[in-house]
Order: structure tokens, then C-alpha cells, then sequence
């Protein structure tokens, strides 16, 4: 699957809960990120992690966490305090030390019910 | 911050016409600049991208051209094929701190047979 996986591919979540999505890579990469689809909105960065043990918000992180306790997973919660969470949601890595881009996982998409 | 503005936002041409796809950013210090495909519910795909140090790229149908002193980088896609109809982003990197990527809000377009 490209070397990032993200699951599950659709989630529901309800009023208050807090739901985590998955991301794992096995490229190697030492940076992760997450990013928002909004319909017309492009990509939005939530999250980026260039380090294990590291990472740093980005332009949209309220009512969002992630950890990065090991350099091939990026997890993704999406808090209660994240009003209008229903959105598809994109995993990234890449390398470091010569910027090649991103290769993006295959996305969840996450739906308040 | 890096700014990217991407337009038209949608765009129709006939089979085999050409499309362009234009890009300004705000951070003269952005020396990186790829386009990114997506179909319906997938995953973006990287197709070409360019570095500062050259004001033209081609990969068969595709190319990309930068404007340094502008700001500005455009996509070129001759010869349109119904294959060609996806969302089409670019983004901005610098390598100054995280090699993290801004986008602009795409561009859907769509090949008439």
C-alpha cells in the first residue's frame, strides 16, 4: 500500500468521543505529518513530526493530539473539543536531509453521526 | 508564513486541448514546488516537481515551469486524456526548519471526450 498505511479507511465518531487514527509507515522516514481535506479547502497541516519523541503543531491543531513514540507510527486523535471533525483525513512521510515530497497514505475519512 | 494561492479552481478542456494550472506563493525563500494528482477518494500522487535552481521540468505530457522573480510556477498538460480528470495541487517547501509543505486549494479538472 504504498509503505503508509493508515485505518481504518471510514470512522464514525459521536458527540464528546475521542477517536485515534492509524498511521504506519515502513519507508523509513524519520518525518511524519497529518493533514485535513476539506472540499475546497486543500490540504491542511495538523500535525508534523520530524523525530522520534518530537513533534510540533501546525496551521490547524486545536482539538487535535498525536505521539511519536516510535519512528514508523504517527497517530492521530481527534478530540471532543474538535468541533467540525468530519473530514478526510491524509497520514504523510518523508525523508529528511533533501526534500523529495511526500508520500501520503491512503486516507481516513471521518464522520460525526 | 509560506501562502500558496492556486487557480482556477475548476477546469474543463476538450480531449486532446491543453491545461494550465498556475501558483503564486508568498516565501521567496521556497526553493521546492511539486504537483500532486488525486482521483476520487484516493490518495494524492506526486507527478512532477521542480527546485529553485531551474525554471523548467518535463515528464512526457507534463511539465512545470518556475518563475522565481514572479513567484509564481505553473502545470502544463498537453494533449488531454479522460485519464488526465482528477484534482490537481501544488505546494511549497523551503528548506529553512521542517521540510514541511504548503498547498494550494487544487484544481479539479475535467477532460470533455
Amino acid at each position: 500500500d504504498g509503505g503508509i498505511t493508515q485505518s481504518p479507511k471510514y470512522l464514525f465518531r459521536k458527540e464528546g468521543q475521542n477517536v485515534t487514527l492509524s498511521c504506519e509507515q515502513n519507508l523509513n522516514h524519520d518525518a511524519m505529518y497529518w493533514y485535513r481535506q476539506d472540499p475546497g479547502q486543500g490540504l491542511r497541516l495538523i500535525y508534523y513530526s520530524q523525530i522520534v519523541n518530537d513533534f510540533q503543531k501546525g496551521d490547524i491543531a486545536e482539538g487535535y493530539s498525536v505521539s511519536r513514540e516510535k519512528k514508523e507510527s504517527f497517530p492521530l486523535t481527534v478530540t471532543s473539543a474538535q468541533k467540525n471533525p468530519t473530514a478526510f483525513y491524509l497520514c504523510a512521510s518523508s525523508q529528511q536531509g533533501g526534500f523529495y515530497g511526500y508520500t501520503f497514505g491512503s486516507g481516513t475519512r471521518l464522520t460525526v453521526v | 508564513g509560506e501562502n500558496v494561492e492556486q487557480h482556477p479552481s475548476t477546469l474543463s478542456v476538450q480531449e486532446g486541448d491543453s491545461a494550465v494550472i498556475k501558483c503564486t506563493y508568498s516565501d521567496s525563500a521556497s526553493n521546492y514546488f511539486p504537483w500532486y494528482k488525486q482521483e476520487l477518494g484516493k490518495r494524492p500522487q506526486l507527478i512532477i516537481d521542480i527546485r529553485s535552481n531551474v525554471g523548467e521540468k518535463k515528464d512526457q505530457r507534463i511539465a512545470v515551469t518556475l518563475n522565481k522573480t514572479a513567484k509564481h510556477f505553473s502545470l502544463h498538460i498537453t494533449e488531454t486524456q479522460p485519464e488526465d480528470s482528477a484534482v490537481y495541487f501544488c505546494a511549497a517547501s523551503n528548506n529553512q526548519g521542517a521540510q514541511k509543505l504548503v498547498f494550494g486549494q487544487g484544481t479539479r479538472l475535467t477532460i470533455n471526450p
